[in-house]
C-alpha cells in the first residue's frame, strides 16, 4: 500500500533556530516528491520538487534531500523566521494506472516562537 | 496572473441542508481537483477532472456528493444532504498537465472553503 509518513507531527522552535522535518514513504513506482507549505487558512504552496536522480535541492532557506534507496526525504529550514510557522506537507507521486497518483502525508505543523 | 479562486470561504449550515462550492482554476490548466482536508491531516482526493471528464472519482461519496465541470473550466462541488462528519475544508486545485509529472505536475491550490455542519 502506498503511504507517506511524516515526523514529527508538530514542532516548536525559537526564531533563528534550524529544524529538520522528515518524510518516509512506501510508494512504488516512485515518480517524484514535493514539499508543500500550508499557512493557516490557506491552500498548500509548492516549495520544491525532488526527482529520483536528485539528492539535494535548495529554495532560499529551505533545503530538501532525497534518499531514494531508503525512501526518505527531509526538509531543512535554516535560520527560521516567524513566517515559517505553517504545516509542511510531503507529497509523493506514484505512476499508477497510466497517470501520476499523488499520496499526501499528514503534514508537520511547525510553530516558530519569538 | 490570478490564482485558483474558490467561494465561499466559509459556510455554516445545519445538517441535512444542501451546500455548494465553486472553483475557478488558473487559466489554461487542464486538470482540476477537489480535495477534502480535515484538521491536522493532509488533503484527500475527492475527484479529478481532465478537461470536462471526471477521470478519478473513486473516493467521492456519490450518495451525497456530486461535482461537475462544465466546459472544462469552472467546477462546482455539491453536498446534499450534509452530515456532521462533512465539516472540513474543501480545497480546489488545478495543474497544467498530469499531476505529479516532473514538468507540469505542480498543483496550485485555492484558499479553500471551510464547511461547518451543525
Amino acid at each position: 500500500k502506498n503511504q507517506v509518513e511524516q515526523s514529527p507531527q508538530s514542532l516548536i522552535i525559537l526564531e533563528g533556530k534550524n529544524c529538520t522535518l522528515q518524510c518516509n514513504y512506501t510508494v512504488s513506482p516512485f515518480s517524484n516528491l514535493r514539499w508543500y507549505k500550508q499557512d493557516t487558512g490557506r491552500g498548500p504552496v509548492s516549495l520544491t520538487i525532488m526527482t529520483f536522480s536528485e539528492n539535494t535541492k535548495s529554495n532560499g532557506r529551505y533545503t530538501a534531500t532525497l534518499d531514494a534507496d531508503t525512501k526518505q526525504s527531509s526538509l531543512h529550514i535554516t535560520a527560521s523566521q516567524l513566517s515559517d510557522s505553517a504545516s509542511y506537507i510531503c507529497v509523493v507521486s506514484a505512476w499508477t494506472g497510466g497517470y501520476n497518483k499523488l499520496i499526501f502525508g499528514a503534514g508537520t505543523r511547525l510553530a516558530v516562537h519569538p | 496572473e490570478a490564482g485558483v479562486v474558490q467561494s465561499p470561504r466559509y459556510k455554516i449550515i445545519e445538517k441535512k441542508q444542501p451546500v455548494a462550492f465553486w472553483c475557478n482554476p488558473i487559466s489554461g490548466h487542464n486538470t482540476l481537483y477537489w480535495y477534502l482536508q480535515n484538521l491536522g491531516q493532509g488533503p484527500e482526493l475527492l475527484i479529478r477532472y481532465e478537461n470536462e471528464e471526471a477521470v478519478d472519482d473513486s473516493q467521492l461519496p456519490k450518495d451525497r456528493f456530486s461535482a461537475e465541470r462544465l466546459k472544462g473550466v469552472d467546477s462546482t462541488l455539491k453536498i446534499q444532504p450534509a452530515e456532521l462528519g462533512d465539516s472540513a475544508v474543501y480545497l480546489c486545485a488545478s495543474s497544467l498537465g498530469v499531476a505529479g509529472g516532473p514538468d507540469t505536475g505542480e498543483l496550485f491550490f485555492g484558499e479553500g472553503s471551510r464547511l461547518t455542519v451543525l
